[in-house]
């Protein structure tokens, strides 16, 4: 198996700018995690999905934030506008369904830069 | 919500020597992951373990759930073990919409040739 896919690897853009994260979970995982890492806040949960459907979007820092899973192979995450303080590693993991081993799975990772 | 500790906050060896890294949490859990954050920023998965003792090569683990704690060894570390270790936990809480790893600040372990 390829692994959790990730795109872009790294993205410079500038203030107000709109990104888009890409992630293809492992083929059969049912729940799908967008993560952040920054130096202040460590590692986050942003929101996860389950079966294609959001479930918890509580660490959705603001409207600027939006994820959206179309199907099974394929997440996104936008922001727009972009701010300086949206730079960071944003990871996006998979992992089968609970009732299984579910262990999680990360990606590479796309490095941020907001100018 | 759960919290997870982890020490120390930095460790500093030659190569060679041995480690333990530990992991508390504050509840029960029914997931526990170890990962390693090489120089380059990828996750790495060392072990599922949320529960008993596993060993991969150098490496071993040991999750005392009752007591709230697992434990990483690293035997005869080498230059490539440096970086960030992080432990994971999921809280083990019934009701569906709890899947979320909480991870803990991580261990920084430098070897040193």
């Amino acid at each position: 198996d390829a692994g959790v896919i990730q795109s872009p690897r790294h993205e410079v853009t500038e203030m107000g700018q709109e990104v888009t994260l890409r992630c293809k979970p492992i083929s059969g995982h049912d729940y799908l995690f967008w993560y952040r890492q920054t130096m202040m806040r460590g590692l986050e949960l942003l929101i996860y999905f389950n079966n294609n459907v959001p479930i918890d979007d509580s660490g959705m820092p603001e409207d600027r934030f939006s994820a959206k899973m179309p199907n099974a192979s394929f997440s996104t995450l936008k922001i727009q506008p972009s701010e300086p303080r949206d730079s960071a590693v944003y990871f996006c993991a998979s992992n089968p369904s609970r009732s299984g081993r579910a262990e999680q799975f990360f990606g590479p990772g796309t490095r941020l830069t907001v100018l | 919500g759960i919290q997870v500790e982890q020490s120390p906050p930095d460790l500093i060896l030659q190569e060679g020597a041995n480690s333990t890294l530990r992991c508390n949490f504050s509840d029960s859990v029914n997931n526990l992951q170890w990962f390693h954050q090489n120089p380059w920023g990828q996750l790495i998965n060392l072990f599922y373990i949320p529960s008993g003792t596993k060993q991969n090569g150098r490496l071993s683990a040991t999750t005392v759930a009752t007591e709230r704690y697992s434990l990483l060894y690293i035997s005869s570390s080498q230059t490539t073990d440096s970086g960030v270790y992080f432990c994971a936990v999921r809280e083990a809480i019934s009701n569906f919409g709890n899947e979320k790893l909480t991870f803990g600040t991580g261990t920084r372990l430098t070897i040193i040739p």
